[in-house]
This record gives C-alpha cells, sequence and structure tokens, in this order.
C-alpha cells in the first residue's frame, strides 16, 4: 500500500531534549516535505527536499533541521525542542515538485 | 506572503443537504487542490484541478478551477455523516523557481444526523 508513514505519533517530552521524527515514503517520490499545523493557522512549510542532499528552508525553518541521505526517508530533528514547537506535525511527499502531495497520518509534539 | 482565505471556517448541516465552500486569493494560481482532514489523520487529497474553468468530480465531490484563476469551490451533495471533518484548499501560485503551496485554513464540516 503506498503510504507515507510518520513514527512516532505522538510524543511528550521536555525543553531542551533533542528529538527526532522519523518520515518514510514507499512510492519512489522525489518531493518530500514537513508541515506543521496550528489552530487558525493551517499548514505551514518547515523544510522541504527536492531529492537525495537537497533540502531548502520553508516558511517556518527556525528551530529545526531536516536531512535527505536516502530517497525514502526524511527526518525532523529538533535539536533543542522548544515549548513554542508543540504542535501536529505532517510529512508529505509526491512524485516530483509541484504535483499534489500525499500526507502521513501525523505526529503530534507536546514540548514542556 | 500569500494567504487563502476560506470560507465558511465552520458549518454545521443536516443531513443530506448539499454543502459549498471556497477559498479565495488576491493572486492568481495555476493549480488547487482540495484535502479531507479526518480526527487523528493526515490530509487525504480529494480533487485536483489544473486549468481555470475545469470542473472535476469525485463522487458527491464537484469542485471547480475559478475562471480567474483566484478562487475555487468545493461542493458536496446529499452530504452524509462520514462528510464531517476538515475540508483544506491548497493553491499553487506561478513561479520561476520552487513549487510552493499555500494552504487555506479550512473549513470544519458538522454534519447532524
Amino acid at each position: 500500500e503506498a503510504q507515507v508513514t510518520q513514527n512516532p505519533r505522538y510524543l511528550i517530552t521536555v525543553t531542551g531534549k533533542k528529538l527526532t521524527v522519523t518520515c518514510s515514503q514507499n512510492m519512489n517520490h522525489e518531493y518530500m516535505s514537513w508541515y506543521r499545523q496550528d489552530p487558525g493557522l493551517g499548514l505551514r512549510q518547515i523544510y522541504y527536499s527536492m531529492n537525495v542532499e537537497v533540502t531548502d528552508k520553508g516558511d517556518v525553518p527556525e528551530g529545526y533541521k531536516v536531512s535527505r541521505k536516502e530517497k525514502r526517508n526524511f527526518p525532523l530533528i529538533l535539536e533543542s525542542p522548544s515549548p513554542n514547537q508543540t504542535s501536529l506535525y505532517f510529512c508529505a511527499s509526491s512524485l516530483y515538485d509541484g504535483q499534489p502531495q500525499h500526507f502521513g497520518d501525523g505526529t503530534r509534539l507536546s514540548i514542556l | 506572503g500569500q494567504q487563502l482565505n476560506q470560507s465558511p471556517q465552520s458549518m454545521f448541516i443536516q443531513e443530506g443537504e448539499d454543502v459549498s465552500m471556497n477559498c479565495t486569493s488576491s493572486s492568481i494560481f495555476n493549480t488547487w487542490l482540495w484535502y479531507k482532514q479526518d480526527p487523528g489523520e493526515g490530509p487525504v487529497l480529494l480533487i485536483a484541478l489544473y486549468k481555470a474553468g475545469e470542473l472535476t468530480s469525485n463522487g458527491r465531490l464537484t469542485a471547480q478551477f475559478g475562471i480567474t484563476r483566484k478562487d475555487s469551490f468545493l461542493n458536496i451533495s446529499a452530504s452524509i455523516p462520514s462528510d464531517v471533518g476538515i475540508y483544506f484548499c491548497a493553491g499553487l501560485p506561478p513561479t520561476s523557481g520552487t513549487y510552493k503551496y499555500i494552504f487555506g485554513t479550512g473549513t470544519r464540516l458538522k454534519v447532524l444526523a
């Protein structure tokens, strides 16, 4: 089944404790992206990747890092999480840049 | 940056009623997408529109790419309880560089049986 898989689905952690949210897609998509979803603000793009080893900032990249060492995986790294990063995070992928994106089921992060 | 205005923000309707929602922008888009998000899940693509004036259906859902390229509409006919959820529009503006979709803030639909 074609899908985008995120882990974990839920995480409660404390300020400053590094965490990684993994994202994997099995559709051989070139384009992958991370979004955060906050009430009243819609989906805002954090980082995106056009292909392996090609990443760039989205609209709200501060406090986040990403890497794309393999085509299928696009982890989101919070080196020193802060409470304002409490949010619902979505990974998405598409065959190419500009194509409709397929979304994972989300990761709800709570930073205390 | 560019914004999409999506309305209404929320709506309660009776089962069996038709539903309309729309997205508008002050600038033009080349592509319009409509997604649905169920509680605890990610957005799922419903309809993609690629040409001004295009009208596309997916079951009881019909979406249109506005002729001005600044808006799009989604209609749901004969709503049923499983239509409950949040509906998002997304637009792709013209660009000479990287493509970046702009997302609306969603219409929360509640269906009363």
